[in-house]
């Protein structure tokens, strides 16, 4: 299957920071990404579908001036949580989609662990 | 918008036994349906996947079934072994947008 990487894998950061996170989709080009944050022993949320070249699409409740998405390439998006708070604090991941068919499959990074202290 | 339903929520076996998973969605328009696992402290991987023009689909040790008349689909382990011991997400998608997962199972082959 695809390969899709996240980095960093882990990051800690104290409060009223900003962290990255990116998003690359190593063998394949990806139009479309998506992000999902994980609760310990919950199912995957989705926050936001970012699609190259445009602007993402937040889903409800989710602060677009908080997580910042950007999707500059057809491998590359990043997340980036500004002004981090404890409550921020969770398994974030992305997913990329493959194009061209009529069914798209999404490929998994292999998440970030976020801890804002 | 879609709800997709999984159970059970914990299913525990003994190496060898069969593990089935069920999932059940709402939208008649969803026409795909991936299985994925995940393993602790990771990403989610396919482990296989169902599009709507089909009713199973098999490979080796896993199979996925669909009743779109239904709405449901489930996921059957065969043989399992203690690797197979993760949580197992079902999820739907009409094709091109977001998947909406299930709550997830919790699978423990002891040995």
């Amino acid at each position: 299957g695809a390969v899709v990487s996240q980095h960093p894998s882990r990051v800690i950061c104290k409060s009223g920071t900003s962290v990255k996170i990116e998003c690359r989709s190593l063998d394949f080009q990806a139009t479309t990404m998506f992000w999902y944050r994980q609760f310990p022993k919950q199912s995957l949320m989705l926050m936001a579908t970012s699609n190259e070249g445009s602007k993402a699409t937040y889903e409800q409740g989710v602060e677009k001036d908080k997580f910042l998405i950007n999707h500059a390439s057809l491998t590359l998006s990043t997340l980036t949580v500004t002004s981090a708070h404890p409550e921020d604090s969770s398994f974030y991941i992305c997913s990329a989609m493959t194009s061209g068919g009529v069914y798209n499959e999404q490929f998994f990074g292999p998440g970030t662990r976020l801890t804002v202290l | 918008g879609e709800n997709v339903e999984q159970h059970p929520s914990t299913l525990s076996v003994q190496e060898g036994d069969s593990a089935v998973i069920k999932c059940t969605y709402s939208d008649s328009a969803s026409n795909y349906f991936p299985w994925y696992k995940q393993e602790l402290g990771k990403g989610p991987q396919l482990i296989i996947d169902i599009r709507s023009n089909v009713g199973e689909k098999k490979d080796q040790r896993i199979a996925v079934t669909l009743n779109k008349t239904a709405k449901h689909f489930s996921l059957h382990i065969t043989e399992t072994q203690p690797e197979d011991s993760a949580v197992y997400f079902c999820a739907a998608s009409n094709s091109g947008y977001a998947l909406n997962f299930g709550k997830g199972t919790s699978l423990l082959v002891t040995p």
